[in-house]
């Protein structure tokens, strides 16, 4: 059963623009939240997390945002760029257990 | 950020055969590792969590006979895909964490092909 989901497995978005990668979730019991970025043939590099005590977290060209009464994330890169298209995978854990549950990614394609 | 490595990258092997694949943490103690298989446009799925000196937990529908997970020690953890066969085939991932740290640090990935 999924408990992360990812129900865009595709986006395309012009070079400086705002890119927008959407995550929901299931169980309650998450507290903590990750965004990671992975190319083909390699394993996913962290990006950007949030724990539920926070609505929004910035790094650079990164923001998360979480709305814990919706359950959904949502990941900003702005602007935009090529160097960006990979595909993004939204990860939650209950921070007692560590593990984490991924989504299935979005794929991003920053065109020029 | 920390350094996780996996060898072999890429590995092809006849069906029946058994595979190892080695997941070290290069400059940190792991004090937790989280193997993980990929299929092709299929998210990561977590297989077994091991920590160090202790048995791996799988996750549900994962045979433990089948997938040996060996945690010697705070910098290697060891997946063997016991007596492989062609629905076997993926691309597995393994990952590290130090201690009171959620963060995971992933390894690179080997891409297995049973024939």
């Amino acid at each position: 059963d999924q408990q992360v989901k990812q129900n865009s497995p595709s986006l395309s978005v012009q070079e400086g623009r705002i890119s927008i990668l959407n995550c929901d979730y299931t169980n309650s019991m998450f507290d903590y939240f990750l965004w990671y970025k992975k190319y083909p043939a390699e394993g996913p590099t962290f990006l950007i997390s949030i724990s539920s005590i926070k609505d929004k977290n910035e790094d650079g060209r990164f923001t998360v945002f979480l709305n814990k009464s919706a359950k959904h994330l949502s990941l900003h890169i702005v602007p935009s760029q090529p160097g960006d298209s990979a595909v993004y995978f939204c990860a939650a854990s209950i921070i007692s257990g560590y593990a984490l549950n991924f989504g299935k990614g979005t794929s991003l394609l920053v065109t020029p | 950020g920390a350094v996780v490595s996996q060898h072999p990258s890429r590995v092809i092997c006849k069906s029946g055969t058994s595979v190892k694949i080695e997941c070290r943490s290069l400059d940190f103690q792991a004090t937790t590792m989280f193997w993980y298989r990929q299929f092709p446009k299929q998210s990561l799925m977590l297989m077994a969590t091991s920590n160090e000196g202790s048995k791996a937990t799988y996750e549900q529908g994962v045979e433990k006979d089948k997938f040996l997970i060996n945690h010697a020690s705070l910098t290697l953890s060891t997946l063997t895909v016991t007596s492989a066969h062609p629905e076997d085939s993926s691309f597995y991932i393994c990952s590290a964490r130090g201690e009171a740290v959620v963060q995971q640090f992933f390894g690179p990935g080997t891409r297995l092909t049973v024939l």
